[in-house]
């Protein structure tokens, strides 16, 4: 059974500062490995990470994968209010009977206060 | 504009009571998906579905039905079966097996009193 694990399952931080997510992860037949993030209601994407050592970014946010390892971070630099949501890992299975299945970690809850 | 729709967005269901939650696209995905959220926690995968007339079961199945009779509707029935139905419900689609990622639907909340 495919598995997603995210640490911490919660944070807490001031505007400013600078916070890491993990999301280890174990999968039959990994194809990729998406962040989302989760305010209110639908989750919205962030990334898609297919490569290893290769880091997409996108304004203050960045992400990089390592196959070997089995892990990928999350990072939010001078974290803003704006930033406080639910930050969630799956990753996409491509083979067998679960192709196609994107298997979700906790989420990490993160706060942000001014 | 292209979206997937859920409704409706708030549900209350009597115990022992049968409940369909419906979930539209008009994005012309091929795979639509199921997920359950209770609180503090991620999604988890009910059912899914890659084509018409086709659906697979997810990891939380038991207490659960769906059909996929058309390419742009994917029904959840919450049946009297599942034991614990109160939590929030998604559904999701995406171009073919999620290669490109997922869209996501607003969510309906399901509560039972």
């Amino acid at each position: 059974e495919d598995k997603v694990v995210q640490s911490p399952l919660s944070l807490v931080v001031h505007e400013g500062d600078t916070v890491t997510l993990n999301c280890s992860y174990e999968v039959t037949n990994f194809r990729s490995l998406l962040w989302y993030k989760q305010e209110k209601k639908a989750p919205t994407f962030l990334f898609m990470l297919t490569s290893s050592g290769i880091e997409k970014k996108s304004g203050r946010l960045s992400s990089i994968l390592d196959k070997k390892e089995l892990f990928s971070i999350l990072n939010i630099t001078a974290t803003q209010t704006g930033d406080s949501a639910v930050y969630l890992c799956a990753v996409l299975n491509a083979g067998g009977t679960s192709y196609g299945k994107l298997t979700f970690g906790q989420g990490t809850i993160l706060t942000v206060h001014p | 504009d292209g979206g997937i729709t859920q409704s409706p967005k708030y549900l209350f269901r009597k115990e022992g009571q049968n409940v369909t939650l419906s979930c539209e696209q008009n994005l012309n995905h091929d795979a639509m998906y199921w997920y359950r959220q209770d609180p503090g926690q991620g999604l988890r995968l009910i059912y899914y579905s890659q084509i018409v007339n086709d659906f697979q079961k997810g990891d939380i199945a038991e207490g659960y039905s769906v059909s996929r009779e058309k390419k742009e509707s994917f029904p959840l029935t919450v049946t009297s079966a599942q034991k614990n139905p109160t939590a929030f419900y998604l559904c999701a689609s995406s171009i073919g097996y999620g290669h490109y990622g997922y869209t996501f639907g607003s969510g309906t909340r399901l509560t039972v009193v």
